[in-house]
């Protein structure tokens, strides 16, 4: 079975800085996807980003990268220039890319808080 | 597009009463929509994966016969707390999968049971 661990339960950081959210993950496939999902006090999951296993390239969306060291099993999520909005519990996730195994598999998340 | 809704999002009930929640994938058909559960300050676990037309597939240590799970179209899926107790208080997020792609998981609002 596939395990995801984060250990860092809290993070924090100065507005505008850049924080990094660690992440390592155990499997024995070779192709699957990681994922970072957000959860504002709201509780609603949001998708921040994603990386195919089978893709070297590190994944970017805007403020958001992932440094995916797949030999080492890590992932972790870089946050530039870190905004008030950015503070919420950070999830990483892990998914088999077989087809009818599509479950998630979280870590236990990062608390991110901004310091304004 | 890729939006899920939850129905109710919160809902109070006394011991030994079932307790019925919806999700409803509203721009998009679903084959397969995953049910999760939170407790507070944790991570989300997997309970059940719910196929279209099919049993669902239920996680260990899950109690099938009390987290009913009827997925009897493409765009709605729900989940029954049967004879609640306040150990099932909790928080209960489902996702949809959209089709094509890698099939990525959308996530619903949440719905927040309290078992008095």
């Amino acid at each position: 079975a596939q395990t995801v661990t984060q250990s860092q339960p809290e993070m924090s950081v100065q507005e505008a800085e850049t924080v990094t959210l660690s992440c390592t993950y155990d499997t024995s496939e070779s192709d699957y996807y990681l994922f970072w999902y957000k959860q504002p006090p709201s509780r609603q999951m949001i998708l921040v980003i994603r990386q195919e296993a089978y893709k070297q390239q590190n994944a970017t969306e805007n403020r958001f990268s992932v440094n995916f060291q797949k030999a080492a099993k890590s992932f972790s999520l870089k946050i530039s220039d870190s905004q008030l909005g950015d503070a919420a519990m950070y999830f990483c996730a892990y998914r088999s890319a077989d087809f009818g195994n599509e479950k998630l598999t979280f870590g236990t998340g990062t608390r991110l808080t901004i310091i304004p | 597009g890729a939006v899920v809704s939850q129905h109710p999002s919160w809902v109070i009930c006394k011991s030994g009463t079932s307790v019925k929640i919806e999700c409803r994938s509203l721009d998009f058909q679903a084959t397969t929509m995953f049910w999760y559960r939170q407790f507070p300050k944790q991570s989300l676990m997997l309970m059940a994966t719910s196929n279209e037309g099919s049993k669902a597939t239920y996680e260990q240590g899950v109690e099938k016969d009390k987290f009913l799970i009827n997925h009897a179209s493409l765009t709605l899926s729900t989940l029954t707390v049967t004879s609640a107790h306040p150990e099932d208080s909790s928080f209960y997020i489902c996702s949809a999968r959209t089709s094509g792609g890698i099939n990525e998981q959308f996530f619903g609002p949440g719905t927040r049971l309290t078992v008095l």
